[in-house]
């Protein structure tokens, strides 16, 4: 089996644009959470989708969205980036419930300038 | 709230020894899972050892065992006969079997010496 991909997996932006990432989970997996990790803070959870609902939700502004859609593929979106969005952004894929292994992606590490 | 905490940020270990990190949480769950993750450097994060809660019995997995005391709210991880590839970064989590987010500690970095 194919593991979770995340693209892009490098991003530079400036102050003020919006970014979209992506995340393709493992094939079965129904449940795609994302997480933001900076040095320091560890893994900071933003949202989990599961059958293209949002089931649960991080503490962060709204200006990070997510969704996800019928093929499990889930989508993550920071508008009006700051300087502080500057993170390796995971997402990880599990079957069924959340707290089955979560199979982690490599990242996407976003630069805000 | 659910915290996770791990006081220890930076570690080293001479090869072959063994070495324990640390990890306490805090939760007025009873029923929750816990976990050890590993990112290796520019890697991605794969699961080391996994306890659930109910279990009196420390998980182990080859090389590595965890020490869970419930009272305590404590769990650590020990790495026995460390080799070089087990330097990475190393994240306690827990979630409660109630919901569907996990919470994560800030890390321990562990430096395996040769």
């Amino acid at each position: 089996k194919a593991g979770v991909t995340q693209t892009p997996r490098y991003l530079i932006k400036t102050r003020g644009q919006q970014v979209t990432l992506s995340c393709s989970p493992i094939s079965g997996h129904r449940s795609v959470s994302w997480y933001q990790q900076t040095p320091g803070q560890g893994l900071q959870f933003l949202f989990e989708y599961f059958s293209e609902t949002q089931r649960n939700k991080g503490n962060f502004p709204g200006r990070f969205s997510g969704r996800q859609f019928s093929n499990s593929r889930s989508e993550m979106n920071v508008s009006t980036l700051e300087l502080g969005d500057s993170a390796l952004y995971l997402c990880a894929s599990s079957h069924g419930q959340v707290y089955n292994e979560q199979f982690f992606g490599p990242g996407t590490r976003l630069t805000v300038l | 709230a659910q915290t996770v905490t791990q006081s220890q940020p930076e570690m080293s270990v001479q090869e072959a020894e063994t070495v324990t990190l640390s990890c306490t949480y805090d939760t007025s769950e009873n029923n929750y899972y816990l976990f050890w993750y590993k990112q290796p450097p520019s890697r991605q994060m794969i699961l080391v050892i996994r306890q659930e809660a109910y279990k009196q019995q420390n998980a182990t997995e080859n090389r590595f065992s965890v020490n869970f005391q419930k009272a305590a709210k404590s769990f650590s991880l020990k790495i026995s006969d460390s080799q070089l590839g087990d330097t990475a970064m190393y994240f306690c989590a827990f979630i409660p079997l109630t919901g569907n987010q996990f919470y994560f500690g800030t890390g321990t970095s562990l430096t395996v010496i040769p």
